[in-house]
């Protein structure tokens, strides 16, 4: 079975400071994953995935992630952390079966200190 | 804005009523998938259709219903209401494809007094 586990329901960090939520999957296939964001009062919206290729990935607002087959992770990092960046995020691992639905970890919520 | 569309934004009601949710898909996607949002359960996955037929059934409540009619929108039915069910519920959709990346509308909050 398919799951993903975020390490820390919280994170806080400074301004300026890196930014780094942990993602772990279990999939006995290659995994399609996926980060996205939830600001408040606001659906999700995707900010990156891997499919297949290069395994670090680059998407919206300076926000990436390498996936690690070896370490089963998907970690999201950003250099510097905006205020604006104070939101929740999840991370998601594609169900393999004819659903394809997405299999979402219990989001890490970011807050971040002026 | 992610092009999908929920209606309406807030509902509030009393326990044992019934209530329906809207979702509009993005142009072209198939799939529209209904989540349920709250501070103790996280995001949970409902309901999958795609093209008018269910496809996958997650933590839904018997008393939860939803169907995709012949233009893709989507509904989600909510009957003898408790004051559990309320939450968040988003709707999501994509191209149903191998990839299935979802796009996800604002969501309806609901709230059963």
């Amino acid at each position: 079975a398919q799951s993903v586990t975020q390490l820390g329901s919280h994170v806080s960090v400074s301004e300026g400071a890196l930014v780094l939520l942990r993602c772990n999957y279990s999939s006995s296939v290659p995994p399609y994953l996926f980060w996205y964001v939830q600001y408040p009062n606001q659906g999700l919206q995707l900010l990156l995935k891997y499919t297949t290729g290069a395994t670090l990935v680059k998407g919206i607002n300076g926000f990436e992630a390498e996936f690690k087959k070896s370490e089963t992770s998907f970690h999201l990092t950003k250099p510097s952390a905006h205020m604006s960046d104070a939101a929740e995020y999840f991370c998601a691992v594609r169900r393999v079966d004819s659903s394809y639905k997405l299999i979402f970890g219990s989001g890490t919520r970011l807050l971040v200190r002026p | 804005d992610s092009g999908v569309t929920q209606t309406p934004k807030h509902l509030i009601t009393a326990t044992g009523q019934r209530v329906t949710l809207r979702c509009s898909p993005r142009s072209g996607d198939l799939s529209v998938y209904w989540y349920q949002q709250s501070l103790d359960q996280g995001l949970q996955f409902l309901i999958q259709y795609y093209n008018g037929e269910e496809r996958a059934k997650g933590n839904i409540l018997e008393r939860f219903s939803a169907q995709q009619f012949p233009d893709l929108h989507s509904e989600l039915n909510l009957s003898s209401l408790e004051l559990g069910d309320s939450a968040l519920y988003f709707c999501a959709s994509s191209t149903g494809t191998y990839l299935n990346e979802q796009f996800f509308g604002p969501g309806t909050r609901l709230t059963v007094l």
